[in-house]
């Protein structure tokens, strides 16, 4: 079936240390996004991509690095320069950029930061 | 700036009551796109709905139905005789341009107990 796999689920991080967050996408869409969510609020958008090899910067990219050199993968790397990493990640893609149309999601990882 | 405003953080509701989630939204555009999502328990956001701001007209889906009005910057949405598989946070959205970046409003969770 067609949809969007993140991974790992539940991950457990010391401070200082950085971790990568995978999301594949089997979908053929051209974008996608990834945005985090914190208890009781809405999602934020971290970084998106419309395109292969090309990213651009959300509203709360600091302390987070992605890069996009296939079409079905865009891996966010939450660093140690991230002040606040524990949070619900959320990875989404969409067919195109021009009508703005409905995101897929993925299942989401829930980084805790010890 | 763009923004979605969910004043009801929590509703707890009884079977097959009805209830109606509201959404309030911000936005200097004339051209405009307005999501629903539910989130279950699992995580990934699930597409409900998208209205462009151009389509005044009410929808019903089933159980579901949206009411929109630019008057009011509004785009309510309503379950008609609730079910315990409806509980989720649900989510109002916002995009303005052909990037389809969303803007989040906060999240109503709904509990519908039997």
């Amino acid at each position: 079936d067609g949809g969007i796999t993140q991974s790992p689920k539940y991950l457990f991080r010391k401070e200082g240390q950085n971790v990568t967050l995978s999301c594949e996408q089997n979908l053929n869409h051209d974008a996608m996004y990834w945005y985090r969510q914190d208890p009781g609020q809405g999602l934020r958008l971290i970084y998106y991509s419309q395109i292969v090899n090309d990213f651009q910067k959300g509203d709360i990219a600091e302390g987070y690095s992605v890069s996009r050199e296939k079409k079905e993968s865009f891996p966010l790397t939450v660093t140690s320069a991230q002040k606040n990493p524990t949070a619900f990640y959320l990875c989404a893609s969409c067919a195109g950029s021009g009508e703005t149309g409905e995101l897929f999601f993925g299942e989401g990882s829930r980084l805790t930061v010890l | 700036a763009q923004k979605v405003t969910q004043a009801q953080t929590e509703i707890s509701v009884v079977e097959k009551e009805d209830v109606t989630l509201d959404c309030v939204y911000e936005t200097r555009d004339t051209t405009y796109y307005l999501f629903w999502y539910k989130q279950p328990p699992s995580g990934e956001l699930v597409f409900l709905i998208r209205r462009n701001s151009f389509d005044e007209q009410n929808e019903i889906s089933g159980r579901y139905s949206w009411n929109f009005q630019k008057s009011t910057s509004s785009f309510n949405f309503t379950i008609t005789a609730s079910q315990v598989v409806d509980s989720a946070v649900y989510f109002c959205a916002l995009s303005e341009n052909a990037g389809n970046m969303l803007t989040f409003g906060g999240g109503t969770r709904l509990m519908v107990k039997p």
